[in-house]
């Protein structure tokens, strides 16, 4: 399917464990971005890259863990998950960081218990 | 910290009246997008006005763009109860050497029939 996929769409997990969110697009864009959604907060910037191999820390990357081996794909990993992760994390591409649109997946609702 | 501010933070208006929305940014842009979020859905493009245009339309929407006085309007004319969504301003900002989009908080629009 074309376009921009994420998975698990909900993911419940204990704190401390190891949690993986996938992000996938079929644009071959450069940029791909991580952003978490909380009340209150808006969207925040937690990681995001410019190509294969590049990536650069947002407004809120501590706790987290990101990785571009393929242009593709754009894994965020919540290395020991803590309940203040609790919240719906957005994966969104586009062909520049600002210059152009995002286009946004449907979301991963996290519960860190 | 917040680029973008979008003012009202909630509208609540009858079907077929028209909604106006403002954002406000403090620093220079080339751009300012608009997004609409439907509940429990990832963002979706709606605008992107450039810093050389001083309005642009997409069908019922008309954003508005001031940059000396830093601040984007984007109004839907004849509402339907399908705008109901919250709507994001973003802007984008420079991070060492590469851009990225700034949301802002977003403003919760509810269109009544």
């Amino acid at each position: 399917d074309a376009g921009i996929t994420q998975s698990p769409r909900y993911k419940i997990t204990e704190t401390g464990r190891q949690v993986t969110l996938m992000c996938h697009q079929t644009w071959s864009h450069s940029y791909m971005f991580w952003y978490r959604q909380d009340l209150g907060h808006g969207l925040r910037l937690i990681y995001y890259s410019a190509a294969a191999d590049i990536t650069d820390k947002g407004e809120v990357p501590d706790g987290y863990v990101v990785s571009r081996s393929k242009t593709e794909n754009f894994p965020l990993t919540l290395e020991s998950a803590t309940r203040s992760q609790t919240s719906v994390y957005f994966c969104a591409s586009s062909e520049s960081g600002g210059y152009n649109e995002q286009f946004f997946g449907p979301g991963t609702r996290l519960t860190v218990l | 910290s917040q680029q973008g501010e979008e003012d009202p933070q909630a509208l609540s208006i009858q079907e077929g009246e028209n909604a106006t929305m403002n954002c406000s940014y403090k620093t220079s842009i080339n751009n300012l997008q608009w997004y609409r979020q439907n509940s429990g859905r990832g963002l979706v493009h709606l605008i992107l006005i450039r810093s050389n245009e001083r309005e642009k339309h997409s069908g019922r929407l008309r954003v508005t763009l001031d940059t000396s006085k830093k601040s984007s309007s984007l109004l839907i004319t004849a509402s339907r109860a399908a705008d109901t969504a919250s709507y994001f301003c973003a802007t984008p900002r420079t991070q060492g050497g590469s851009e990225k989009l700034v949301f802002g908080k977003g403003m919760k629009l509810t269109v009544n029939p």
